[in-house]
C-alpha cells in the first residue's frame, strides 16, 4: 500500500503571498489531520479533516485554513505569508474510527518564507 | 491541557548496546493511546510503537519496546541492540481523547548512535 504523500516537498515563497499544501492519504484512510514544526514549537496540531468537514482546529490564526475533497486528499491554505511561517508541514492519515486511531505521516512540505 | 515531556534533549550509545528514552505525561483520560515516532534526518515520521494503556503487558516491536507505568503516567522507549539508523529524532505523543484525531507531541530527543 502507497504511505501517505504530500506535494510539492520544496517551496520557497516571499512575505504577502498565499501557498497550498496538498496531502494525499494512504488509500482507505478517510482521516486527515495536518501539524506545523518549526524548531522553536515544535510539532503543533494544525487541523483535521474527516469526511470533508474539519473536525478540531488547533490554535492557528484564520490564515491557516483547510479542505478535504471526497477522495480523502487534503488541501491546506496559508495567506499573507509572515517569516514566522516557515516551517516543516506535516500531515497525517489515518482510518475513521475515532480519536485512538494510528497517524501515519507523509514526507513532510518544507516551506520557506522569505 | 494535555501535556507530554521528555526531558531529554539529546541522547547518545554506542552500537549494539541498550537505550532508554523517557517520556512522561499528563491525561485526565481513563483509557488512552501512546505513541512512539522516529524522525531521522530525512525528516520522515516513522511510527516505532504503541500502547493502549488498558493493556497491562508493554507493547514489544523488535529491538524496540516500551516501559508503561501508567500510575506514574510514565512511557518510555527502550531500544536494544542499537544500530546505526536508529539515529534519529523520537517523539513521544498522546492523542487528545475528544471528538476526532490529534496528537500531542513531547519536545523530542536526539539519539546518536556511534560506531
Amino acid at each position: 500500500k502507497a504511505g501517505v504523500t504530500q506535494t510539492p516537498r520544496y517551496l520557497i515563497k516571499t512575505r504577502g503571498q498565499q501557498v497550498t499544501l496538498s496531502c494525499s492519504p494512504i488509500s482507505g484512510h478517510r482521516s486527515v489531520s495536518w501539524y506545523q514544526q518549526t524548531p522553536g514549537q515544535g510539532l503543533q496540531f494544525l487541523f483535521e479533516y474527516f469526511s470533508e468537514t474539519q473536525r478540531n482546529k488547533g490554535n492557528f490564526p484564520g490564515r491557516f485554513s483547510g479542505r478535504q475533497f471526497s477522495n480523502s486528499r487534503s488541501e491546506m491554505n496559508v495567506s499573507t505569508l509572515e517569516l514566522g511561517d516557515s516551517a516543516l508541514y506535516l500531515c497525517a492519515s489515518s482510518l475513521p474510527s475515532g480519536s485512538t486511531d494510528t497517524q501515519y505521516f507523509g514526507p513532510g512540505t518544507r516551506l520557506t518564507v522569505l | 491541557a494535555q501535556t507530554v515531556t521528555q526531558s531529554q534533549p539529546e541522547m547518545s550509545v554506542q552500537e549494539a548496546e541498550t537505550v532508554t528514552l523517557s517520556c512522561t505525561y499528563d491525561t485526565s483520560e481513563s483509557n488512552y493511546y501512546l505513541f512512539w515516532y522516529k524522525q531521522p534526518p530525512s525528516r520522515q515520521m516513522i511510527l516505532v510503537i504503541r500502547q493502549e494503556a488498558y493493556k497491562q503487558q508493554n507493547a514489544t516491536e523488535n529491538r524496540f519496546s516500551v516501559n508503561f507505568q501508567k500510575a506514574a503516567k510514565s512511557f518510555s522507549l527502550k531500544i536494544s541492540d542499537s544500530q546505526l539508523g536508529d539515529t534519529a529524532m523520537y517523539f513521544c505523543a498522546s492523542p487528545v481523547m475528544e471528538y476526532g484525531n490529534k496528537l500531542v507531541f513531547g519536545a523530542g530527543t536526539i539519539l546518536r548512535v556511534k560506531s
